[in-house]
């Protein structure tokens, strides 16, 4: 079994609309979470760091439930410029321990 | 401020080769990691250093070994180069505190012919 387990899509979905990625991550020591967008043929770039609590930024929002050890990401009003790769990343530690990165969700948006 | 940096950008070597990638970290971040991406796949954990010492290894062969400098910045090594070797090389810089997440450089395109 991955230690970060996403859907690879591809999502296609209109211009407007809502998307909702998930991913799973299997060991329950993980300390930090985060979303991250890669762009093709360029370095993933932080969107987001994701907390219990959830948190939301602007059209997205990122939800963490570690008891059922669940991420989740939802985009509203997807634009064009959304499309990329999006990366659900576990933290090991709360200071300089490794990413582990799920294999991506490929997104298209569409006119 | 400049950000993280990596050289060469790209790079082709044939098998059997050695290969030196290099990273130089945020200005103030103590921290590096690398990492290898192949086409369709996250990336995968290679090495961190902290302070100049290893603080983790993933699961490559030893063919793969790095370093880190007194300045913070770093080197990742590859010897006896597979052709599955090919892949994008990113470098991750951070603090070392905190539970912030890691900037990437733009990454070295590796490919070994």
């Amino acid at each position: 079994r991955k230690e970060v387990e996403q859907d690879p899509g591809p999502f296609n979905v209109p211009e407007g609309a809502t998307v909702a990625f998930n991913c799973t991550y299997s060991n329950s020591a993980s300390q930090s979470f985060f979303w991250y967008r890669q762009d093709c043929r360029k370095e993933p770039k932080l969107l987001m760091s994701v907390y219990s609590s959830g948190n939301e930024d602007g059209r997205f929002t990122a939800q963490l439930n570690r008891a059922s050890q669940y991420i989740s990401l939802l985009i509203r009003d997807s634009k064009l410029s959304d499309s990329a790769t999006y990366l659900c990343v576990v933290k090991s530690g709360t200071s300089y321990g490794k990413l582990t990165f799920g294999q991506g969700t490929i997104l298209t948006v569409h006119p | 401020d400049a950000g993280v940096t990596q050289s060469p950008t790209h790079l082709i070597k044939t098998r059997g080769q050695h290969v030196t990638l290099r990273c130089s970290p945020i200005s103030g971040h103590k921290s590096v990691s690398w990492y290898q991406q192949v086409l369709g796949q996250g990336p995968q954990f290679i090495f961190q250093y902290y302070e100049k010492e290893e603080r983790g290894r993933g699961n490559f062969p030893d063919r793969f070994s790095a370093r880190q400098f007194p300045n913070y910045s770093s080197e990742l090594n590859v010897n006896a180069l597979l052709l599955g070797d090919s892949a994008l090389y990113l470098c991750a810089s951070s603090s070392g505190q905190g539970s912030d997440g890691y900037t990437f450089g733009s990454g070295t395109r590796l490919t070994v012919v």
